[in-house]
């Protein structure tokens, strides 16, 4: 079993659609958990960051995290064309310590 | 925000060429740093954690006479692939990170490097 699953896709939804994305893990010991967005030769954009368990809101996105059943989400609302991209799940023991990145989930978002 | 910028964003040479890849942070002072690699629809792979001053911890599989790290400061981490080779051909990313090992921060990218040996 890989440490951090996530779905690849690709996923494909209508213009203002809302999407959600997943990630289970199995280290209990993970206490970080960040979503990233990445366009095509770019680096790695941070989303979204949350530490232990809860929900955490910025706009149209919404990231949660659930220790207990070892699932993270993110979820966008009214997605647009813009948001197309790989959205990379990852997490760490610490701060200071490599993530562990999903393997990514390729989002077309069609107008 | 924070802004980690990585140079160069594209490297095209000949086989048997070293390669040298920057990787700095900023607004912020990293204490630590991390070299990841991604090939073409894969995820991010660690190769190495870099820390200001000490010697880069290298992953399984790593060749660290091949892929040369130095954190000669906290705002300062190079990757040299030595002798690159067309397996070498790849996309590297830095990773930087200004906290100590509990600080609620996360750590931050830079745009990458896309390497090809011809």
């Amino acid at each position: 079993q890989k440490e951090v699953e996530q779905d690849p896709g690709p996923l494909s939804v209508p213009e203002g659609a809302i999407v959600s994305l997943n990630c289970t893990y199995s280290n209990s010991a993970f206490q970080y958990f960040m979503w990233y967005r990445q366009y095509s030769r770019k680096g790695p954009e941070l989303l979204m960051y949350t530490y232990s368990s809860g929900n955490k809101e910025d706009g149209r996105f919404t990231a949660q995290v659930d220790k207990s059943s070892k699932y993270i989400s993110l979820f966008i609302r009214d997605s647009q064309p813009s948001d197309s991209a790989t959205y990379l799940c990852a997490m760490s023991v610490l701060g200071n310590t490599p993530l562990v990145f999903g393997k990514g989930t390729r989002l077309s978002v069609i107008a | 925000g924070a802004v980690v910028s990585q140079h160069p964003s594209r490297v095209i040479c000949k086989s048997g060429t070293s390669v040298k890849i920057e990787c700095r942070s900023l607004d912020f002072q990293a204490t630590t740093m991390f070299w990841y690699r991604q090939f073409p629809k894969q995820s991010l792979m660690l190769m190495a954690t870099s820390n200001e001053g000490s010697k880069a911890t290298y992953e399984q599989g790593v060749e660290k006479d091949k892929f040369l790290i130095n954190h000669a400061s906290l705002t300062l981490s190079t990757l040299t692939v030595t002798s690159a080779h067309p397996e070498d051909s790849s996309f590297y990313i830095c990773s930087a990170f200004s906290g100590a090992g509990d600080s609620n921060q996360p750590q931050h990218f830079g745009d990458g490097t896309r390497l090809s040996i011809l």
